[in-house]
């Protein structure tokens, strides 16, 4: 099955600083994946997805097939990026868990 | 334009008790989903209907059954409400198995 796995529920930054949110996938092949963001009081959203290799509010995602994973990245982050971001696969069964992002003034 | 829209919003139930969660899109998708959402646990996929006329299980089914009413609609029920029902139901459609989800507002059940 198509898993992903986001390792961190909770993830404190200052306003400012480089932010990582990780995300690791456990199946072989070419995977499709994609960040989803859920601002406070709002629906979930797409952020990203890999094949688009886009920048998004100045977040990127690359795909490491050697590491296996899709870590989302912002050099700055900001205090509207505060939100819950899940990475999920195409095949829409197993997004992962989440990682809360809080970002401090 | 809508999108994605979902009734009721909020609802309280007792244990036991039934009722039926409602979906609706205006995008023309084929696919439409049903997850629940729990603190730690993410989205958990519940049932979806890749097209018209057909609904298959996913990861957590047990407890509910689905109606693809027609394109635009997806209904989810829950016949025998139970306190570990309790949690915030999204709906979901997007155009075909690759492309990425739209989602609904949500609907927050609490069974007591």
């Amino acid at each position: 099955a198509q898993r992903v796995t986001q390792p961190e529920k909770l993830l404190s930054v200052f306003k400012g600083a480089p932010v990582e949110l990780k995300c690791n996938y456990s199946y072989s092949g070419s995977p499709e994946l994609f960040w989803y963001v859920q601002y406070s009081r709002q629906r979930l959203q797409l952020l990203l997805r890999h094949i688009s290799r886009e920048s998004i509010k100045g977040f990127t995602a690359d795909l490491n097939k050697g590491e296996t994973s899709f870590h989302l990245k912002k050099p700055f982050a900001q205090e509207e990026d505060s939100a819950m971001y899940y990475c999920a696969p195409a095949n829409k069964f197993y997004f992962g868990s989440g990682t809360k992002l809080n970002v401090k003034p | 334009n809508a999108g994605v829209t979902q009734t009721p919003k909020f609802q309280v139930l007792k244990t036991g008790q039934s009722m039926t969660l409602q979906c609706a899109q205006d995008m023309n998708h084929n696919s439409m989903y049903w997850y629940r959402q729990d603190p730690g646990m993410g989205l958990r996929l519940i049932y979806y209907s890749a097209s018209e006329g057909t609904t298959d299980k996913g990861e957590v089914p047990n407890g509910y059954n689905v109606s693809r009413l027609n394109k635009r609609e997806f209904s989810l029920r829950l016949e025998s409400a139970a306190p570990s029902q309790t949690s915030v139901y999204f709906c979901a459609t997007n155009r075909g198995e690759e492309s990425p989800l739209h989602f609904g507002n949500g609907t927050r059940l609490t069974v007591t």
